[in-house]
C-alpha cells in the first residue's frame, strides 16, 4: 500500500534552517511528481512546491520562493524540502503528497509540524 | 494567480440531508478542479478530480460538476462520517491554489 512518511519537523528559531524528508513506498516513486503542502494551525491548505518525477522541474509558491528548495532522491524513494530563512509565518503542518495526474494529489503523508519561534 | 472562492464558509446540516458546496474560480480553468475532504488532525483525502471524476473508493453519494469558473460538490445524503472540512483546488501553470475551505457541521 502507498505510504508517505514525513520527518524532520520541530521547533526552530526565526532565520534558521530545517530540512524535511518524506519517505515513499508502495508506488512507482520515480515516475511520480511530488508536492509539499502546508497548513498553519487552524487555517486552510497552502501549496508550497512541486517537483517533477525526474527532478528537472521545480515550482514554488511566491511565499517561499528563494527560501525553500524542493528536491528528491529517486534511488532512496525520498522527497525533501530544505527550508531556510524561516519566519514565524512558516509555522505549519507540512504534508508531502503524490500527484495522481494533472495536479490532483491522491496520497498524502500524516504531516510533520514545523514551529518557528524564538 | 488564479483564486478560488468557496461558499459557504461553514454549513450546518443533518444526517440524510443533501448538501451542495460551491467553488468559483477567478478565471476559467476548464475542468481542472479537485475536491478534498479533511477531518480534524488528519491529512486531506482526494474525493473528486477533473471536476466530476470520483476517486476510487469514494462513496457514490459524493459528486462533482461544473466547468470554466463555477463548480459544485454535492453530497446526496449526508452520513455521520461526512462531517468535515472540504477544500477545492486548481492546478494551473504548475501552481496549485486551494479554496479557503467549507466546514460542514452537524445541526
Amino acid at each position: 500500500q502507498v505510504q508517505l512518511v514525513e520527518s524532520g519537523g520541530g521547533v526552530v528559531q526565526p532565520g534558521r534552517s530545517l530540512r524535511l524528508s518524506c519517505a515513499a513506498s508502495g508506488f512507482a516513486f520515480s515516475i511520480s511528481a511530488m508536492h509539499w503542502v502546508r497548513q498553519a494551525p487552524g487555517k486552510g491548505l497552502e501549496w508550497v512546491a512541486v517537483i517533477s518525477s525526474d527532478g528537472d522541474y521545480k515550482y514554488y509558491a511566491d511565499s517561499v520562493k528563494g527560501r525553500f528548495t524542493i528536491s528528491r532522491d529517486n534511488s532512496k524513494h525520498t522527497l525533501y524540502l530544505q527550508m531556510s530563512s524561516l519566519r514565524p509565518e512558516d509555522t505549519a503542518m507540512y504534508y508531502c503528497a503524490k500527484e495522481r495526474g494533472a495536479g490532483d494529489l491522491d496520497y498524502w503523508g500524516q504531516g510533520t509540524l514545523v514551529t518557528v519561534s524564538s | 494567480a488564479i483564486q478560488l472562492t468557496q461558499s459557504p464558509s461553514s454549513l450546518s446540516a443533518s444526517v440524510g440531508d443533501r448538501v451542495t458546496i460551491t467553488c468559483r474560480a477567478s478565471q476559467g480553468i476548464s475542468s481542472a478542479l479537485v475536491w478534498y475532504q479533511q477531518k480534524p488532525g488528519k491529512a486531506p483525502k482526494l474525493l473528486i478530480y477533473d471536476a466530476s471524476s470520483l476517486q476510487s473508493g469514494v462513496p457514490s453519494r459524493f459528486s462533482g460538476s461544473g466547468s470554466g469558473t463555477n463548480f459544485t460538490l454535492t453530497i446526496s445524503s449526508l452520513q455521520p462520517e461526512d462531517f468535515a472540512t472540504y477544500y477545492c483546488q486548481q492546478f494551473n501553470s504548475y501552481h496549485i491554489t486551494f479554496g479557503q475551505g467549507t466546514r460542514l457541521e452537524i445541526k
